[in-house]
């Protein structure tokens, strides 16, 4: 039984399209987040939804959209795909409010040619 | 000056040996302290989170927080091959309370040999 679930796993696209990553958790969790791992291996929180509000949104260029269509969905669409954004993209999800232990899902490896 | 500085390593220690990692953070005013494992290839998994002053011990891990230095540090006893991973030290933002902003540093690569 997966907790956090990702799909696709691997996305191989070419610059300039657009792409959609999708998450749920089944865990019963109020927050979701979105975290982008660099090849450095630097992670870092791009967004956080809170019971489908959006609570923490971080200096990311407004290509990358993300949506939670309900409190155990949350969804990462981004337009115009360029190299840079080849990376690793994780969903965790977290009981909620201020509640600390987040639970990762397995990751999307982004390739962008 | 990065909020959450780790040695990205490779750190190598024998086996059985003490494993200790380290990390230091910018904001004095932080009170919640994380260190996550990361497999290659895999998502982190949260082994530790410390709040106090002192040592807090799980099993063969003991995090270590010293609020006055900001630093924390993770000790690994008896290390097994296993625990050759990537571990990243994090800690919360504590401007947040509708959710949990936690800020990761680089990983520090940890290597046991046999």
């Amino acid at each position: 039984d997966t907790a956090v679930s990702q799909t696709p796993k691997y996305l191989v696209t070419q610059m300039g399209n657009d792409k959609s990553i999708k998450c749920e958790q089944n865990l019963g969790h109020d927050t979701m987040y979105w975290y982008k791992q660099d090849s450095k291996k630097f992670l870092k929180i791009m967004f956080s939804y809170n019971n489908k509000e959006l609570i923490i949104n971080e200096t990311v260029p407004n290509r990358f959209s993300p949506k939670s269509p309900d409190k155990a969905h949350l969804n990462l669409h981004i337009n115009s795909l360029e190299l840079g954004d080849s990376a690793v993209y994780f969903c965790a999800s977290s009981v909620g409010g201020s509640q600390e232990t987040q639970y990762f899902g397995p990751g999307t490896r982004l390739l962008v040619l | 000056q990065k909020e959450v500085e780790q040695n990205s390593g490779p750190l190598s220690v024998p086996e059985g040996a003490i494993a200790s990692l380290n990390c230091t953070y910018s904001d004095r005013v932080s009170q919640s302290f994380f260190w996550y494992r990361q497999y290659s290839g895999k998502s982190p998994e949260l082994i530790m989170s410390i709040y106090s002053n002192g040592d807090k011990e799980d099993g063969r891990f003991t995090a270590q927080l010293n609020k006055a230095s900001q630093y924390v540090s993770l000790l690994i006893r008896d290390s097994q091959p296993s625990d050759s991973a990537t571990y990243l030290c994090a800690v919360k933002d504590w401007r947040y309370s509708s959710a949990s902003k936690i800020i990761f540093g680089s990983g520090t690569r940890l290597s046991i040999r046999p």
